[in-house]
């Protein structure tokens, strides 16, 4: 079973533009949750989507939006790109049956924002 | 803020030692989860502790939960180089992850 896709891997960007990640969830999930992390604040949850809804959202400016398809892949957009959006951003899907609750992790989109 | 705390922020420990990370959190909760993060990787589960749950194994891994107190603790036992990593907690409900413990063992 393959595991969680993020792409790009990695992504330069200069202050003022946009930029759109992608993450393909593992098969049959669906439920995808979108975290940034940078070494001066952690791991901070951005928005979790279940079968294209939107459940929960974390505490990010309205330039931090995502959505998720019918096929449960998901996309997250930054938009009007600030230096202090360069981060690790980790995208987890998790099947949400029952209350196991684990959630499995891709290998993240590494933005760097000049 | 319901985000949940590990403390130490960051251990170091020689192999065979036994490392043990504190997590604290705000809220009630049904389950809690650890989870480790190799450098710049993604992150891996490790447990899940239901709420009515005290203690719980995994090889080396031992985990307790107080939920009077709202604190959870990971013990890894006989450590090695390869445990070297980041370890977080995370309460499932609300997918608030703590700042995590650096953990560094050195052979």
């Amino acid at each position: 079973k393959a595991g969680v896709t993020q792409t790009p891997r990695y992504l330069i960007k200069t202050r003022g533009q946009q930029v759109t990640l992608s993450c393909s969830p593992i098969s049959g999930h669906r439920s995808v949750s979108w975290y940034q992390q940078t070494p001066g604040q952690g791991l901070q949850f951005l928005f979790e989507y279940f079968s294209e809804t939107q459940r929960n959202k974390g505490n990010f400016p309205g330039r931090f939006s995502g959505r998720q398809f019918s096929n449960s892949r998901s996309e997250m957009n930054v938009s009007t790109l600030e230096l202090g959006d360069s981060a690790l951003y980790l995208c987890a899907s998790s099947s949400r049956t029952g209350d196991s609750g684990e959630l499995f992790f891709g290998e993240g989109s590494r933005l760097t924002v000049l | 803020s319901q985000q949940g705390e590990e403390d130490p922020q960051a251990l170091s420990i020689q192999e065979g030692e036994n490392a043990t990370m504190n997590c604290s959190y705000k809220t009630s909760i049904n389950n809690l989860q650890w989870y480790r993060q190799n450098s710049g990787r993604g992150l891996v589960h490790l447990i899940l502790i239901r709420s009515n749950e005290r203690e719980k194994h995994s090889g080396r891994l031992r985990v307790t939960l107080d939920t009077s107190k709202k604190s959870s603790s990971l013990l890894i036992t006989a450590s090695r180089a390869a445990d070297t990593a980041s370890y977080f907690c995370a309460t499932f409900d609300k997918l608030i992850f703590g700042t995590g413990t650096r953990l560094q063992v050195f052979p």
